[in-house]
């Protein structure tokens, strides 16, 4: 089973500052990974698929980088709706399994 | 646009087994590339995919989540459902119903999700 673990837990900024949130896999998984923001009460969005593709209305200051086993959600600069907890997500090329990091959690 | 909408019962009691079904609108359950599958979140916990089924009806599982979880598609009501049989009370969560498309690696469709709590 591959295992998805995100850094940090917590990462505490201001408005207008770079976000770097890591997702390490414990396998390769080319460009098999996404991202999710998650705000209270509300289900999870896809913002990254396929490692570094926005889905559809996601702005650019969100990309997706990386390759391997580690891989890197940058938020350029932080919009106040912007806060809230990151999920990344791999699936295994076949069978096609899926599964989640722990989250991190992008505060003021 | 598509939506995806849970419905179910809120309330399930240990032993028994948790069903809820998945109604999609605005799009065709039996299309090509999409797979349907479930995803839970326990009160204060991490997202966890428990499965998913292709349009073929071929069905996928985490192994992690033990035995006793089917995933099936009503094509005529355009539909789709999970059964987890004999819940415990780790088993309370909100399940989303969700759809992906191959060969994108992230689930782009999500419904709001329904709370399932567990307890006698």
């Amino acid at each position: 089973e591959i295992v998805l673990t995100q850094s940090p837990a917590t990462l505490s900024l201001s408005p207008g500052e770079r976000a770097t949130l890591s997702c390490r896999a414990t396998q390769i998984l080319g460009i098999n990974l996404a991202w999710y923001q998650q705000k209270p009460g509300q289900p999870p969005r896809l913002l990254i698929y396929n490692a570094s593709k926005r889905a559809t209305g996601i702005p650019p200051r969100f990309s997706g980088s990386g390759s391997g086993t580690d891989y890197t959600l940058t938020i350029s600069s932080l919009e106040p709706e912007d806060f809230a907890v990151y999920y990344c997500q791999q699936r295994s090329n076949w069978p096609p399994l899926c599964n989640f990091g722990q989250g991190t959690k992008v505060e003021i | 646009q598509l939506q995806l909408q849970e419905s179910g019962p809120g309330l399930v009691k240990p032993s028994e087994t948790l069903s809820l079904t998945c109604t999609v609108s605005g799009g065709s359950i039996n299309t090509t590339d999409n797979y349907w599958g479930w995803i839970r979140q326990p009160p204060g916990e991490a997202l966890e995919w428990i499965g998913s089924m292709y349009y073929t009806g071929s069905s996928f599982y985490n192994p992690s989540v033990r035995s006793g979880v089917v995933i099936s598609v009503d094509m005529s009501k355009n539909q789709f459902s999970l059964k987890l049989a004999s819940v415990a009370a780790r088993d309370t969560a909100t399940y989303y119903c969700v759809r992906r498309t191959r060969p994108r690696s992230g689930f782009d469709s999500w419904g709001q999700g329904i709370l399932v709590t567990v307890s006698s």
